[in-house]
């Protein structure tokens, strides 16, 4: 069964320091996402790609955090410096979504939990 | 902006009880409502999708159904198990996500 994969598992690494996390959606999904869940909360969403276009990036702070998908296919999150605040599950989503129907059904990876010290 | 909010926060149920979980939303234009499960440190495993001309979905011993003039959701879990404990959630338009509900079912 396709799944979205996601790496690094689990990163820890020292605040100012830089990490990155990477996704591969699942084979012909166009739309992407990068989620930041803290814990007891919901997942926010920080970005939302179709296929290599930024469609919604508006609560990614841009200072810090940056995302790319060059291809079209898969992704790299980015954030330099880190901060004590940034500790979460960060979530990788894919769905076949275009044209009419951009939202179609979702599918996550199994995230990565950082931990910032 | 979307808010979605999931009541209640936790919930406790003896095994084989049926049972209905709630999502409300504030802006009825939407394009779908999907429900996830979520076991602690995991990322979300897909339930239901409702599509905004859907009324209802059934998976199982799941349905969830839709009511858009009215901002509501409910995710029905029919005789639930212990293998049904966990965080469900549900998310409008794959963009606006509730807080959760942690349902735990004891043996």
């Amino acid at each position: 069964e396709a799944e979205v994969a996601q790496s690094p598992r689990y990163k820890i690494t020292e605040k100012s320091q830089a990490v990155a996390f990477w996704c591969d959606p699942i084979s012909g999904h166009a739309t992407l996402y990068w989620y930041r869940q803290i814990l007891g909360q919901g997942p926010e969403l920080l970005v939302q790609f179709q296929d290599e276009s930024v469609v919604d990036d508006s609560q990614l702070p841009k200072d810090r955090f940056s995302a790319e998908r060059l291809k079209g296919v898969d992704s790299t999150l980015k954030i330099q410096p880190a901060e004590l605040g940034d500790s979460a599950m960060y979530l990788c989503a894919s769905s076949e979504g275009r044209g009419g129907n951009p939202f179609t059904e979702a599918f996550f990876g199994q995230g990565t939990r950082l931990t910032v010290v | 902006k979307q808010e979605v909010t999931q009541i209640p926060a936790a919930l406790s149920v003896p095994e084989g009880e049926n049972l209905v979980l709630n999502c409300s939303f504030t802006d009825s234009a939407i394009y779908n409502l999907q429900w996830f499960r979520q076991d602690p440190g995991k990322g979300l495993t897909s339930l239901l999708l409702i599509q905004s001309s859907q009324r209802e979905q059934t998976s199982g011993r799941l349905n969830a159904s839709l009511d858009k003039s009215s901002g509501r959701s409910t995710l029905y879990i029919a005789a639930s198990q212990p293998g049904d404990s966990a965080t469900y959630l549900c998310a409008v338009n794959n963009l606006f996500f509730g807080t959760g509900t942690r349902l735990t079912v004891i043996p």
